[in-house]
C-alpha cells in the first residue's frame, strides 16, 4: 500500500514550547490529509482536515490557535502544537488519501508520541 | 453524523481458532468500510476494506462481510496466530467534498494465546 511517513515518532518538550509534527505522503500526492489524536486505549479522534493550499477545517472543540495546521504541498502537512501543556500529551496520527476524489483509500502514518513535561 | 459501534472491546482466542469482530453503523449513506490493525505505539494499518456494492470480501485468512439492510459489518480472522494480537478498528466512511472522512469504532483488543 501507499506510504505515509510521520516525523518525529517521539518528542518530549517543556511546557510552553511549540512542537511541529510532519506528515508526508512518500509515493503519492495527497490533496487532503487528516490529523487525529488518540488517548491510551481509545479510538482515534479526528482533529482537523488539512487541505492543500487552503485553511484546515477543524472539528468542534479543537482549538485552531493551539493546533496549527499547514498543508503547503501535495505531499506535506504539518501540525504545530503551540505553547504545549501537559494535557496536550498524546499520540498524534495523520492520514492521507491515495486519490484526490472520494473513492480513495486512507493510509495512516506511524504516529507521533508527544510528551509535555 | 455517523456513529459506529464495535463489539467486543476485548477478545481472547486460542491460536488456530477464529476471531470475529462486529460493527454497526447508523448512516445509510456510508459506502466504504475499512478495517485497521494497530500495534502498540504504531499507526493503524489498513488490512481489508469493503464497499457497499459488495457483500463479502476475503484476503487469505481475513474476511469481511457487510449487511447493508441491517447496517452491520464484521471482520473474520481464521487460523489465528500470535502475531494477529493487536487492536482492531472498524470504520465507516462517507464522501465529504473531495475526500473521505472516517468514523471509527471504539476498537477491539485481540489477544491470541499460544
Amino acid at each position: 500500500g501507499a506510504v505515509v511517513s510521520q516525523h518525529p515518532s517521539r518528542v518530549i518538550c517543556k511546557s510552553g514550547t511549540s512542537v511541529k509534527i510532519e506528515c508526508r505522503s512518500l509515493d503519492f500526492q495527497a490533496t487532503t490529509m487528516f490529523w487525529y489524536r488518540q488517548f491510551p486505549k481509545k479510538s482515534l479522534m479526528l482533529m482537523a482536515t488539512s487541505n492543500e493550499g487552503s485553511k484546515a477545517t477543524y472539528e468542534q472543540g479543537v482549538e485552531k490557535d493551539k493546533f496549527l495546521i499547514n498543508h503547503a504541498s501535495l505531499t506535506l502537512s504539518t501540525l504545530t502544537v503551540t505553547s504545549a501543556h501537559p494535557e496536550d500529551s498524546s499520540f498524534y496520527i495523520c492520514s492521507a488519501s491515495t486519490s484526490g476524489g472520494a473513492g480513495g483509500e486512507l493510509f495512516f502514518g506511524e504516529g507521533s508520541r508527544l510528551t509535555v513535561l | 453524523g455517523e456513529n459506529v459501534e464495535q463489539h467486543p472491546s476485548t477478545l481472547s482466542v486460542q491460536e488456530g481458532d477464529s476471531a470475529v469482530i462486529k460493527c454497526t453503523y447508523s448512516d445509510s449513506a456510508s459506502n466504504y468500510f475499512p478495517w485497521y490493525k494497530q500495534e502498540l505505539g504504531k499507526g493503524p494499518q489498513l488490512i481489508i476494506d469493503i464497499r457497499s456494492n459488495v457483500g463479502e470480501k476475503k484476503d487469505q485468512r481475513i474476511a469481511v462481510t457487510l449487511n447493508k439492510t441491517a447496517k452491520h459489518f464484521s471482520l473474520h480472522i481464521t487460523e489465528t496466530q500470535p502475531e494477529d494480537s493487536a487492536v482492531y478498528f472498524c470504520a465507516a466512511s462517507f464522501s465529504s467534498g473531495s475526500a473521505r472522512q472516517l468514523t471509527f469504532g471504539s476498537g477491539t483488543q485481540l489477544t491470541v494465546l499460544p
